[in-house]
């Protein structure tokens, strides 16, 4: 039973504007959130994390929004940029604990 | 820098043969984990490792085993590969707590 939902498998964003991810979950007890970038032959590289305490984190061009209630995050990339084009990944835990439970994935492609 | 290295990036064996993947990672962490990655799946956790010779099973373990000898090292067997085991496996670690994975390359198994 998939916890953690990726409901767009792809997303085309042009060059400069702003790419919004999105990512749901089912069990109220995960308490930290992850987001992952993947390139094709290569694993996964850690973006930006989220606790359950917070509601937004930043870092540079990336924000992850936590909306507890509807069990929803997203990922917001602005401005987006071609070497965005991946697949990305997000995660969640409960208690900081290493059962990680990742979405299917979305492949984010920036058109220059 | 973290760094977590697989023995090999793509590897082709036949049905039945016996498969060692292994995972190499300098950061001295505790937890070290080995998922797959198949279209429309995300990654799915097969095994983890909390201390030296410690594994929990994770949400695929049918198939596989594991060996951690060496804190720094952990081996994921396929006793009996079979073609439903095609994959690309990843390897990852990471301290304990609210912290995020590490991922290696990925190993793309190919069983014929």
């Amino acid at each position: 039973d998939q916890q953690v939902k990726q409901n767009s498998p792809s997303l085309s964003v042009q060059e400069g504007r702003i790419s919004i991810l999105n990512c749901d979950y089912t069990n109220s007890m995960f308490d930290y959130f992850l987001w992952y970038k993947k390139y094709p032959a290569e694993g996964p590289t850690f973006l930006i994390s989220i606790s359950s305490i917070k509601d937004k984190n930043e870092d540079g061009r990336f924000t992850v929004f936590l909306n507890k209630s509807a069990k929803h995050l997203s990922l917001h990339i602005v401005p987006s940029q071609p070497g965005d084009s991946a697949v990305y990944f997000c995660a969640a835990s409960v208690g900081g604990a290493n059962n990680l439970f990742f979405g299917t994935g979305t492949r984010l492609t920036v058109i220059p | 820098d973290v760094k977590v290295t697989q023995s090999s990036r793509y590897l082709v064996k036949r049905t039945g043969e016996k498969v060692f993947l292994e995972c190499v990672q300098d950061m001295d962490h505790e937890n070290m984990f080995w998922y797959r990655q198949d279209p429309g799946l995300g990654l799915r956790l097969i095994y983890f490792s909390y201390d030296v010779k410690m594994k929990e099973k994770g949400d695929i373990p049918e198939g596989y085993s594991v060996s951690r000898e060496k804190k720094e090292r952990f081996s994921l067997i396929l006793e009996s590969a079979s073609t439903n085991q095609t994959s690309m496996y990843l390897c990852a670690s990471r301290w304990g707590g609210y912290n995020e994975q590490f991922f290696g390359p990925g190993t793309r198994l190919t069983v014929l």
